[in-house]
């Protein structure tokens, strides 16, 4: 699986949107971004994936460049609920391949 | 429902003992993971399992074995717990073909 950079923390304000970077310049052209989140003490939840194209869903947006070597989660309006740290994963789809985390973004919502 | 739930949430046990945590999913996916996540909040991957393959991560040590009595269930044995055992467990599961894997709510392991 293609390695993934990501800011170690960052902030932002309640009711603001939150933007986490994610940067995968090693992506290959059949490899999925997916990003999970961990809020404190449970397990990891599914927020969002895509290939090429932006995509969107009920809790957040995914921005994609055009080259694919990095891409944007969006939380449109956050709440202190969004607090946790965010994983930007980059990964083949197929049986057998497992969902590698590495560090994460921490994000902290402030009031 | 609980989608993946783990029992037990909380273990207290002493070096060398023989524990098992329980892993069961009710949402007829074809796979099934285990997790550890250390002091140091990293998640790694520990096991994957379906009714054809375990693939094991080579980091895992041979004391920790899975055990899959049906489709819905995977349960983590560790033989001869350490202190470096300590860390919480998460299970997994997915659907071949589909993009999401579902947690459990984590079993926190203390070894004293």
């Amino acid at each position: 699986d293609a390695k993934t950079t990501q800011p170690p923390s960052m902030d932002c304000a309640e009711g603001r949107a939150a933007n986490l970077p994610c940067n995968h310049s090693t992506i290959s052209g059949n490899e999925y971004v997916y990003w999970y989140r961990q809020i404190h003490s449970q397990g990891p939840q599914y927020i969002i994936h895509g290939l090429k194209n932006n995509e969107t869903n009920e809790m957040a947006s995914l921005i994609i460049t055009e080259d694919r070597k990095s891409s944007t989660l969006i939380l449109p309006h956050a709440t202190l609920r969004d607090t946790a740290v965010y994983y930007c994963i980059v990964r083949f789809t197929n049986a057998g391949n497992m969902l590698t985390f590495g560090g994460g973004t921490r994000l902290m919502v402030k009031p | 429902d609980t989608a993946v739930s783990q029992t037990p949430k909380y273990l207290v046990t002493q070096m060398g003992n023989d524990k098992s945590i329980k892993c069961e999913q009710n949402l007829g996916h074809d796979t099934m993971y285990w997790y550890k996540q250390d002091s140091k909040k990293f998640l790694k991957i520990m096991f994957s399992y379906n009714n054809k393959e375990l693939i094991i991560n080579e980091t895992v040590p041979n004391r920790f074995s899975p055990k899959s009595p049906d489709k819905a269930h995977l349960n983590l044995h560790i033989n001869s717990l350490e202190l470096g055992d300590s860390a919480v467990y998460f299970c997994a599961s997915s659907q071949q073909g589909e993009y999401g894997y579902t947690f459990g709510s984590g079993t926190r392991l203390t070894v004293v």
